[in-house]
């Protein structure tokens, strides 16, 4: 069974800092890999979709890399900015087309 | 923009009431999905549909029930409301594999 970690569940940092969020997972027969943001209270909002035969999506700031055969991916922040606080989630399309999630990173931008 | 509608932001119902969570979708997705969100639990799939009037049971349904009598509205249902339903509900559509959310509904059972 498809099992998704995210490592840290919290990261404070000060602003200005690059950083790194991680996801892994257990069975490598994934469709994609997506990462999403999530405000307190609020829905999650789509930041990158990595299909199963790509290595890395950018959006501004954001990149975001995928290594299937070890089961990881990061997403790494550049130049974080007290907006960038809110909760990161991971989820991987599995062989069923569910989404399986991890529990999500925490993260806090100190001014 | 795909955009997916969840009629109440907040909701507080006493136990044993009977709830309905309204999802709407504007972009013709097959699929949609209802999933709740608890602290340390993440997201955990209840029931999600690939057609209207079809569903099928995600990995808690017990509890809840689901209505798609239209392509573009799904609804959550709590026959009894219970305190351990106090949960953030968050529904979803997608158009093959990507996924679109609404803004979550927080649900409060007294």
């Amino acid at each position: 069974k498809q099992e998704v970690t995210q490592i840290p569940a919290a990261l404070s940092v000060p602003e200005g800092e690059n950083l790194v969020l991680n996801c892994s997972f257990t069975d490598s027969a994934i469709y994609n890999l997506q990462w999403f943001r999530q405000d307190p209270g609020k829905g999650l909002t789509s930041l990158l979709l990595i299909q199963s035969s790509q290595r890395e999506q950018t959006s501004g700031r954001l990149n975001a890399s995928l290594d299937k055969s070890s089961g990881r991916s990061t997403l790494y922040i550049a130049a974080s900015q007290p907006g960038d606080s809110a909760t990161y989630l991971c989820a991987v399309v599995d062989s069923n087309y569910q989404l399986i999630w991890g529990a999500g990173t925490k993260l806090i931008i100190k001014p | 923009d795909v955009k997916v509608t969840q009629s109440s932001r907040y909701l507080v119902k006493r136990t044993g009431e009977k709830v309905f969570l309204e999802c709407v979708q504007d972009m013709d997705h097959e699929n949609m999905f209802w999933y709740r969100q608890d602290p340390g639990l993440g997201l955990r799939l209840i029931y999600f549909s690939y057609d209207v009037k079809m569903k099928e049971k995600g990995d808690i349904p017990e509890g809840y029930s689901v209505s798609r009598e239209k392509k573009e509205r799904f609804s959550l249902i709590l026959e009894s409301a219970s305190t351990n339903q106090t949960s953030m509900y968050l529904c979803a559509s997608s158009l093959g594999i990507r996924y679109t959310f609404g803004s979550g509904t927080r649900l409060t059972v007294v």
